[in-house]
């Protein structure tokens, strides 16, 4: 069973505070790696992606990727209020057929 | 047009009835996917149709059965549902091909209520 693990949270941070949420992943083979958000009562959005080791930014939000350590995280800066949602790590699994598996989302409190 | 749209929104029906579930995308995507999410819980993957072809069916009971009718339309048929499949279903859209080929765009969802 290929598994995506996060930590469920709460992640509470102050308004203008960088958040920083991480992810690991099982299968080792994988390649590609999204970062979701996902309001209460609402579908997933996409925010982030990222395919290389290193770093990749795009406004305030910044995702890291580290293949060796099967690690990928996303950092938030200037957290505003208006971020805080759920945050769900996907995965594509190494197999092909576009096969995602989903973290359980870290749910983060950006506190004004 | 980039969004993916999903009809009904919110859908009750008992345990006899059959209905569908509709998801329509124009973006050209090639690639779609059913995932069912319980409160709390991530997506969880059902099927995947790629060149309007089933290609992954994660064991999901017969009582949900897809269809793909064209590039641009998905649909899942449901019939003989159990309280437990109470659930929002959620289609998404992936272009398949290039760089970009798994980026997933979600529709808004159907919240589908088992009475």
């Amino acid at each position: 069973q290929k598994e995506v693990e996060q930590n469920s949270g709460p992640l509470s941070v102050p308004e203008g505070a960088i958040a920083s949420l991480n992810c690991t992943y099982s299968d080792r083979g994988s390649q590609s790696f999204f970062w979701y958000r996902q309001y209460s009562g609402k579908s997933p959005e996409l925010i982030m992606f990222i395919y290389s080791n290193g770093d990749k930014e795009d406004g305030r939000f910044t995702a890291q990727l580290n293949k060796a350590s099967q690690y990928v995280s996303l950092l938030i800066r200037d957290s505003q209020p208006s971020d805080s949602a759920t945050y769900l790590c996907a995965v594509i699994d190494s197999g092909g057929y576009q096969k995602v598996t989903f973290g359980i989302g870290t749910k983060l409190q950006v506190i004004p | 047009d980039t969004e993916v749209t999903q009809t009904p929104k919110h859908l009750v029906m008992g345990m006899t009835n059959k209905k569908s579930l509709k998801c329509e995308q124009h973006m050209g995507h090639r690639a779609m996917y059913w995932y069912k999410q319980k409160a709390k819980k991530p997506p969880e993957l059902m099927f995947v149709y790629s060149y309007e072809k089933l290609s992954i069916n994660e064991s999901v009971p017969s009582r949900f059965s897809p269809e793909c009718p064209n590039s641009s339309l998905l649909n899942l048929h449901l019939h003989a549902l159990q309280p437990e499949d109470s659930a929002l279903y959620l289609c998404a859209s992936a272009t398949s091909t290039g760089p970009s080929s798994y980026e997933q765009y979600f529709g808004p969802g159907t919240r589908l209520t088992v009475t």
